[in-house]
């Protein structure tokens, strides 16, 4: 039974087009993440719920929105694609008070802009 | 700003042999330190922790970490690699202020058989 799960796998679309990645957790945490990992394999924060409300948006093009609909689920919207936002995404769930815990991770979605 | 630093981008050792991958933090209280691994299209595992106590920390995959406060490290230890080791290797700090974990540049382990 998958703890972080996101959706899809892959995505490959053209430039300009509007996608979203689905992530769930089932592990009952309050807190969820998006990260992005660059071609060089460099992961950086994007966007941090807690219970709903956002808490942590870092320099992200306003092109890049999360969407809560309840604590077991964060939503990546990325409207306009662009190439430069070719990566993986990944997603991860934590306690609302993680600084013993860590973070979990979903495998990941890798979108390639064409 | 609190940081991770990852000196080696490539490591490579033989299957059998020990590893070390070097993880220095930059941070002003005590940090709270995690490393992570990362197959190959794969999602990010965590390996161990610390956070307080013994300086020296077991994870699993045979792996350990030892936080030395006066050098500012969390290194990674293996005694013998094993040729499914080869991956990804991610430190972590735990910054707070919103439950934000910052990773390093990470370090790409190869073994050779």
């Amino acid at each position: 039974d998958t703890a972080v799960s996101q959706t899809p796998k892959y995505l490959v679309t053209q430039m300009g087009n509007d996608k979203s990645i689905k992530c769930e957790q089932n592990l009952g945490h309050d807190t969820m993440y998006w990260y992005k990992q660059d071609s060089k394999k460099f992961l950086k924060i994007m966007f941090s719920y807690n219970n709903k409300e956002l808490i942590i948006n870092e320099t992200v093009p306003n092109r890049f929105s999360p969407k809560s609909p309840d604590k077991a689920h964060l939503n990546l919207h990325i409207n306009s694609l662009e190439l430069g936002d070719s990566a993986v995404y990944f997603c991860a769930s934590s306690p609302l008070f993680s600084s013993n815990y860590g973070y979990t991770f979903g495998s990941g979605t890798r979108l390639t802009v064409v | 700003a609190q940081s991770v630093t990852q000196p080696d981008i490539h490591i490579t050792v033989s299957e059998g042999a020990s590893l070390e991958l070097r993880c220095n933090y930059s941070y002003g209280a005590t940090p709270y330190l995690f490393w992570y691994v990362q197959s190959p299209g794969q999602g990010l595992q965590l390996l161990l922790k610390y956070f307080s106590g013994d300086t020296l920390v077991q994870g699993i995959k045979g792996f350990e970490a030892e936080f030395k406060r006066s050098q500012s490290s969390f290194n990674l230890r293996k005694p013998s690699v094993h040729w499914s080791d080869a991956a990804e290797y991610f430190c972590a700090v735990f910054t707070g202020g919103g439950n934000k974990l910052t990773f390093g540049t990470g370090t790409q382990l190869k073994v050779e058989l």
